[in-house]
């Protein structure tokens, strides 16, 4: 079945801590891929996109993200943490007219 | 710069009462999206309308009807409201490209 998948529910990093955030996919063709952030009580933002071209891409506030066609992954990166990046972050694919979303990764950030 | 505004942001109804949740935008955008969102489970389509006219089904359209008679607004109603439709309520809009913007989500919940 067509899904995303965010295996962690919750993360828990220090500030100043680097950060990996998973997202797996599976879509028979490679779908067009992007991060969102989500603040309490917020509406979506757009961290970054990958549509084509180099597989490592950046986005606002610090973020990275790296396309892996072989492990059908878009898998969602920053160096160092700050506590204001304490969010919930949904990895979503669009495909057709739509865009399919994963359940979300909550992140705390410890001081 | 008002993007996409949802109205209301708050609404409490009882089991078996309608209501309508209006989004509109100011961008000239032709597609339009509701979304659910429920813990644990992300972003999930309702229904969304490629243009002005159009709608067309999502995951989970079952107890709601949409209508998009102008372009820049996108209605989402509710005819007998049940206490499984409790949840956020996401408007978004884009254009030919995957550049969607949200609106700041409709809490709803149904007692």
């Amino acid at each position: 079945a067509q899904s995303v998948t965010q295996p962690d529910i919750h993360i828990t990093v220090s500030e100043g801590a680097s950060l990996e955030l998973r997202c797996n996919y599976s879509y028979g063709a490679t779908p067009y891929l992007f991060w969102y952030v989500q603040s309490p009580g917020q509406g979506l933002q757009l961290l970054l996109k990958y549509f084509s071209g180099d597989t490592l891409v950046q986005g606002i506030k610090g973020f990275e993200a790296e396309f892996k066609r072989s492990q059908s992954s878009f898998n969602l990166r920053k160096p160092s943490v700050h506590w204001s990046d304490a969010a919930e972050y949904f990895c979503a694919v669009g495909i057709n007219n739509d865009m399919r979303f994963g359940a979300g990764t909550r992140l705390t950030v410890k001081p | 710069n008002a993007g996409v505004t949802q109205t209301p942001k708050f609404r409490v109804l009882k089991t078996g009462q309608s209501m309508t949740l209006l989004c509109a935008q100011d961008m000239n955008h032709e597609y339009m999206y509701w979304y659910r969102q429920d813990p644990g489970m992300g972003l999930r389509l309702i229904h969304y309308s490629v243009g002005e006219g159009t709608t067309a089904k999502g995951e989970v359209p079952d107890g709601y009807n949409v209508s998009r008679l102008k372009k820049q607004n996108f209605l989402l109603g509710l005819e007998s409201a049940a206490p499984s439709q409790t949840s956020v309520y996401f408007c978004a809009s884009r254009t030919g490209g995957y550049g969607y913007t949200f609106g700041s989500g409709t809490r709803l919940t149904v007692v």
